[in-house]
């Protein structure tokens, strides 16, 4: 499989409780970026890597989330202490390349569903 | 910052008629590029077409095409010969060099194509 894959692909739970999701990028591309989407609006930025490095936090990345990417391929994302206002769907992309301005290539997403 | 405007929440059109969704962006960086997606109800984001800020030319992508108007901050997709499969969302997004290539979406035009 040639595309961006995200594990799992829907989570259900319970409030206070701790998620992590996982996404697996085309494995050339050194860009990786995460989006959160709630119901009827479009992806909003949350953060992006550079190989491992992490090089930017949007603001609505609040310290109940981190993200890493240790080597450089993968990456994760958890939510600790989960809140109903967490429910959306949670988009990966990547791409290749620093310069210009690349098509971004999503995966399928991890549902969110905080009860 | 960068911002994208649409400001057509829907849309309706007939099945083989073509469809303008209308897209404005603001930025001060010189260097950008202009996106558009289909998010069908499944949720996966598919790109569809791509415009860069130098390009002197219109981009095309088979039955899509980006009226791009640099004077006036607008870059709006038109689809022609509309099938039933393209009932969709509709996301118009636009990066930055100087923003780390993140994308920065608008809120989407629901379309439907009738029979």
């Amino acid at each position: 499989d040639t595309g961006v894959s995200q594990d799992p692909r829907h989570k259900i739970t319970k409030r206070g409780q701790n998620v992590t999701f996982r996404c697996d990028p085309i494995s050339e591309h050194n860009r990786l970026y995460w989006y959160r989407q709630t119901l009827g609006q479009g992806p909003e930025f949350l953060t992006y890597f550079q190989n491992e490095a992490q090089l930017e936090k949007s603001r609505l990345l609040s310290d109940r989330f981190s993200a890493e990417r240790p080597k450089g391929s993968f990456s994760t994302l958890e939510i600790q202490r989960t809140e109903q206002g967490d429910s959306a769907m949670y988009l990966c992309a990547s791409i290749f390349g620093t310069s210009g301005n690349n098509e971004q290539f999503f995966g399928p997403g991890t549902r969110l569903t905080v009860l | 910052a960068q911002k994208i405007t649409q400001t057509q929440p829907g849309m309706f059109v007939q099945e083989k008629e073509a469809v303008t969704l209308d897209c404005t962006y603001d930025t001060s960086d010189p260097s950008y590029g202009l996106f558009w997606y289909k998010q069908p109800s499944s949720g996966e984001m598919i790109f569809l077409i791509y415009q860069g800020s130098y390009d002197q030319q219109n981009a095309t992508e088979g039955r899509y095409s980006l009226n791009f108007q640099k004077a006036r901050k607008s870059a709006n997709l038109v689809i022609s010969a509309s099938q039933l499969g393209d009932s969709a969302m509709y996301f118009c997004a636009m990066s930055t060099t100087g923003g780390g290539n993140k994308l920065t979406f608008g809120t989407g035009t629901q379309l439907k194509v009738e029979l």
